[in-house]
């Protein structure tokens, strides 16, 4: 099956900083959406984004297909982004999404 | 309001029982899954659906059955036959493109 690298593991950030979040796969995948698991939990969508860009707010996702990565963007950020950040894709034809480790982001006041 | 119910939040139960997770959508999707998160990972599917009647396995299906009698229910068991299956459970979602929807999800602990 595929594999879903993210990158950083870790990131503890000032509010008000930047990131950049990334997720590599092992081979082409359709589906591609990042979520938000927020402390208690719950997993937010953040991004449908088989290809291209897309913003939303603060926010914005970049998925260059035919290199098989995607990343994640978070600017201004502020202690309610702090959770882990999971992206998650299927490959062609299947619906079964294959998560990746994620990344916990700590956002410190 | 639309979305996906999980009850209940919390769940304990002895070893050698069986438990019976619960999970409703009405979202009209067709499809629906279950995932087992464990503490520090990512998620693992462990059964899904995508049509009432039918349903497949996961990477991680033993130990677990499942039903799809009704389109908004999808509920799982945890039989005793699971070796280790204190574990946050989430059920999700999905309709014609794929992208997947959360419920909030049940910790079940096993002692």
């Amino acid at each position: 099956g595929i594999q879903v690298e993210q990158s950083p593991p870790d990131l503890i950030l000032q509010e008000g900083a930047n990131s950049t979040l990334r997720c590599n796969f092992s081979d082409s995948v359709n589906n591609l959406q990042w979520f938000h698991q927020n402390p208690w939990g719950q997993l937010i969508n953040l991004f449908y984004i088989p290809s291209g860009t897309k913003q939303n707010g603060r926010l914005s996702a970049t998925t260059v297909a035919t290199e098989r990565y995607s990343l994640l963007y978070i600017s201004s950020s502020q202690t309610t982004d702090s959770g882990v950040y999971f992206c998650a894709g299927a490959i062609q034809g299947a619906q079964k999404l294959v998560f990746g480790q994620g990344t916990r982001l700590t956002i410190n006041p | 309001d639309g979305g996906i119910t999980q009850s209940p939040k919390y769940l304990f139960r002895k070893e050698g029982q069986n438990v019976t997770l619960s999970c409703e959508q009405n979202l009209n999707h067709d499809a629906m899954y279950w995932y087992r998160q464990d503490p520090g990972q990512g998620l693992r599917l462990i059964y899904y659906s995508q049509i009432v009647n039918d349903f497949q396995k996961g990477d991680i299906a033993e130990g677990y059955s499942v039903s799809r009698e009704k389109k908004e229910s999808f509920p799982l068991t945890v039989t005793s036959a699971q070796k280790n299956p204190t574990a946050f459970y989430l059920c999700a979602s999905s309709g014609t493109g794929g992208q997947q929807y959360f419920g909030p999800g049940t910790r079940l602990t096993v002692t």
